[in-house]
């Protein structure tokens, strides 16, 4: 059984361009999130995600940034016209329900804006 | 809201010394607690949890944390520190009101010979 699966492991974008990031959660997990993790500063939440709906995008800048989890396929968040502030490393999560207890990790995409 | 804190972003000890990370959590309602630790270029890995049931929490690798509901404190410690526990350690925090887990700043933790 695999775990989160997220790709790519590192992205270069020049600023102006769009990121991609992609999450596969793992098989059986409908509850998908999305953390950001910038030097010195932890994990910050962008947003959750259950098939086909946002349940909470409190996290989540007002401009640019986006996700969806489709009823098939990986989770994506997207960051249109990326800037050097949006270099960081984002991880996804995914759970069984919205308890933490069973939350996995993937290994992190690592977003470099040159 | 709720807010975790950890004490000291950077921690070192001696091989074989004792472990101790600290968290501090601000919560109106007893949280559900969380240890992570992330190895360089990985993600994150659950060490061990408190829920509610005994306040001794016991995780993988040797590690147990303890939570004082009276100091608002789940610290982190391994009696004997290994070279192979040299990472970044974040506590998190849950409400069960909530939808997300909240994370400390992390404390990186170096293990000298």
């Amino acid at each position: 059984n695999a775990g989160v699966m997220q790709n790519p492991r590192h992205l270069v974008r020049r600023r102006g361009q769009e990121a991609r990031l992609r999450c596969s959660p793992m098989k059986g997990h409908s509850h998908v999130y999305w953390y950001r993790q910038l030097p010195e500063e932890g994990l910050k939440f962008m947003v959750y995600l259950q098939k086909e709906n946002i349940i909470d995008e409190s996290g989540m800048p007002k401009e640019r940034f986006s996700a969806e989890f489709p009823k098939e396929g990986p989770s994506i968040l997207r960051i249109q016209q990326v800037v050097r502030g949006d270099s960081a490393a984002y991880f996804c999560a995914s759970s069984p329900d919205r308890l933490p207890d069973g939350y996995t990790f993937g290994s992190g995409t690592r977003l470099t804006v040159v | 809201a709720q807010s975790v804190t950890q004490l000291g972003s950077h921690v070192s000890v001696s091989e074989g010394a004792l472990v101790l990370l600290r968290c501090n959590y601000s919560s109106s309602v007893p949280p559900y607690l969380f240890w992570y630790v992330q190895y360089p270029n990985q993600g994150l890995q659950l060490l061990l949890k408190y829920t509610s049931a005994a306040t001794l929490v016991k995780g993988i690798n040797g590690f147990e944390a303890e939570f004082k509901k009276s100091e608002t404190s789940f610290h982190l410690t391994k009696p004997s520190a290994h070279m192979s526990d040299a990472a970044e350690y974040f506590c998190a925090a849950f409400t069960g009101g909530g939808n997300k887990l909240t994370f400390g700043t992390g404390t990186q933790l170096k293990v000298e010979l």
